[in-house]
C-alpha cells in the first residue's frame, strides 16, 4: 500500500511569515494529493488539492507543489494569520484509498 | 448543501452498552466512509460504502457494525466496545469510490462523534 511521510511534525511561525510542510509518498501510481486542515474539535477540511498531471496550484495564500519524479509534494502558506493555526494533513490517493501523513501542528504566533 | 452531519457530537458508553453513530449527507454522493481518529493521529479508514453496499472493511472488529439504510445515511452500530475504542469517529462522503470522472476522490468530512468508552 501507499506510505506517506510528513514533516515537520510541529511548526511555529510568526504572524505574517510563511509556512512550508513537506510530504513524500512511496507509490508512483498515486494520482491525487489533497491537503486537509483540522481545527480543534472539528473534522478535517479540504483546503487545496492537486492531481498528478499538474505541478503547482495556488489558491490565495495557499499553494501546493508536486514533484512526481521525486515523489514529494509541499504545502506553502504565505502571510500566515492566527486562524491558520491548526493541524494539517497531507494525503495521497491510490485506487480508492487515501493514505494520510502523520500531521503537522502549525502554531502562528501573534 | 455541502455538509456532512454527524450525531451525536459526544457519546459516553459502558462496555456492555449498545449505541449508534449517525451520519447524513445531501450532496448526492454515492460513497460514504467511516474513519477512526485517535488524538494527534491521522484518520484511519474503517469502512467504505459504495452505492449503499459495503465495499471495503479494513479488518475492523465485529463490535463495530456499519449500516447504510439509503444513499444519504450511514450508521455505525457499537456493541461491547473496549476503552481503547475511545476516539473521534469521522464520517465522510465523496462523489463515488473511484473519484468520478476526475479520478480524484474528494472527501468531505463531518465534524465527528467523540466517543468515550468507560
Amino acid at each position: 500500500g501507499e506510505n506517506v511521510e510528513q514533516h515537520p511534525s510541529t511548526l511555529s511561525v510568526q504572524e505574517g511569515d510563511s509556512a512550508v510542510i513537506k510530504c513524500t509518498y512511496s507509490d508512483s501510481a498515486s494520482n491525487y494529493f489533497p491537503w486537509y486542515k483540522q481545527e480543534l474539535g472539528k473534522g478535517p477540511q479540504l483546503i487545496i488539492d492537486i492531481r498528478s498531471n499538474v505541478g503547482e496550484k495556488k489558491d490565495q495564500r495557499i499553494a501546493v507543489t508536486l514533484n512526481k519524479t521525486a515523489k514529494h509534494f509541499s504545502l506553502h502558506i504565505t502571510e500566515t494569520q492566527p486562524e491558520d493555526s491548526a493541524v494539517y494533513f497531507c494525503a495521497a490517493q491510490l485506487d480508492y484509498k487515501l493514505s494520510f501523513g502523520a500531521g503537522t501542528t502549525v502554531t502562528v504566533r501573534a | 448543501d455541502t455538509e456532512v452531519t454527524q450525531t451525536p457530537k459526544h457519546l459516553v458508553m459502558g462496555m456492555t452498552n449498545k449505541k449508534s453513530l449517525k451520519c447524513e449527507q445531501h450532496m448526492g454522493h454515492r460513497a460514504m466512509y467511516w474513519y477512526k481518529q485517535k488524538a494527534k493521529k491521522p484518520p484511519e479508514l474503517m469502512f467504505v460504502y459504495s452505492y449503499e453496499k459495503l465495499s471495503i472493511n479494513e479488518s475492523v472488529p465485529s463490535r463495530f457494525s456499519p449500516e447504510c439504510p439509503n444513499s444519504s445515511l450511514l450508521n455505525l452500530h457499537l456493541h461491547a466496545l473496549q476503552p481503547e475504542d475511545s476516539a473521534l469517529y469521522l464520517c465522510a462522503s465523496s462523489q463515488d469510490r473511484q473519484g468520478g470522472h476526475s479520478g480524484a476522490n474528494v472527501l468531505t468530512f463531518g465534524a465527528g462523534s467523540r466517543l468515550t468508552v468507560l
